[in-house]
């Protein structure tokens, strides 16, 4: 079975940065990329990015280029999602999913809330 | 970037009705359109890829239709699990929207 698991709420201050993971299980590693999406409280969802497996190609959102990078780390199966300068309307949940250029997203992680507050 | 318009934002229906929600593409995408699912509280699932193609494990109740810049999405006949939130997708382009998303209620 294919699993996707993030790491744990984040409580941050604006200016600060964050770093998500993304551990995953149950299939291939090196076959698919992972893809961020985020939902800001209330609203829809907004694609963030994704990265290939082996870190070889990459797409950013204009909304978040130069703040955000993404990397794998292939040794053990993980994703990660760095967004700097957090500002309040970062405030949202950070999925990743399985997926990346010209895909769907089939399987999704369970969520991290990341609030940005002074 | 191409955008993506769902109509209508919000559908009030009763169970066993007959569902369709509609998504415009701002440029044609071929069938490069995806359906999600999302409950409240969890991460959205895929319903159907490539404008028709359902998803192991989907009821039959759900389908998709449409090509190029007009797609749907029908649920034949309602049921309580179903009341949520759709999304559509595309992934024609380098860089993947959402369309803004229909809740559908219970009415």
């Amino acid at each position: 079975q294919v699993h996707l698991v993030q790491s744990g709420a984040e409580v941050k201050k604006p200016g600060a940065s964050v770093k998500v993971s993304c551990r995953t299980s149950g299939y291939t590693f090196s076959t698919y990329g992972i893809t961020w999406v985020r939902q800001a409280p209330g609203q829809g969802l907004e694609w963030m990015g994704w990265i290939t497996a082996d870190n070889a190609n990459s797409n950013y959102a204009q909304t978040v280029r130069g703040r955000v990078t993404m990397t794998t780390d292939t040794s053990t199966r993980t994703a990660y999602m760095e967004l700097r300068g957090l500002r309040s309307n970062d405030t949202a949940v950070y999925y990743c999913a399985r997926g990346s250029g010209y895909q769907t997203f089939d399987y999704w992680g369970q969520g991290t809330l990341v609030t940005v507050s002074s | 970037d191409i955008q993506l318009t769902q109509s209508p934002s919000t559908l009030s229906a009763s169970v066993g009705d007959r569902v369709t929600i509609t998504c415009r593409a701002s440029q044609s995408i071929s069938s490069w359109l995806a359906w999600y699912q999302q409950k409240p509280g969890k991460a959205p699932e895929l319903l159907i890829s490539k404008a028709s193609s359902l998803e192991s494990g989907v009821p039959s109740r759900f389908s998709g239709s449409g090509s190029g810049t007009e797609f749907t999405l029908t649920i034949s006949s309602l049921q309580p699990d179903d009341f949520a939130t759709y999304y559509c997708q595309q992934y024609k382009s380098y860089f993947p929207t959402f369309g803004q998303g229909t809740k559908v209620e219970i009415k």
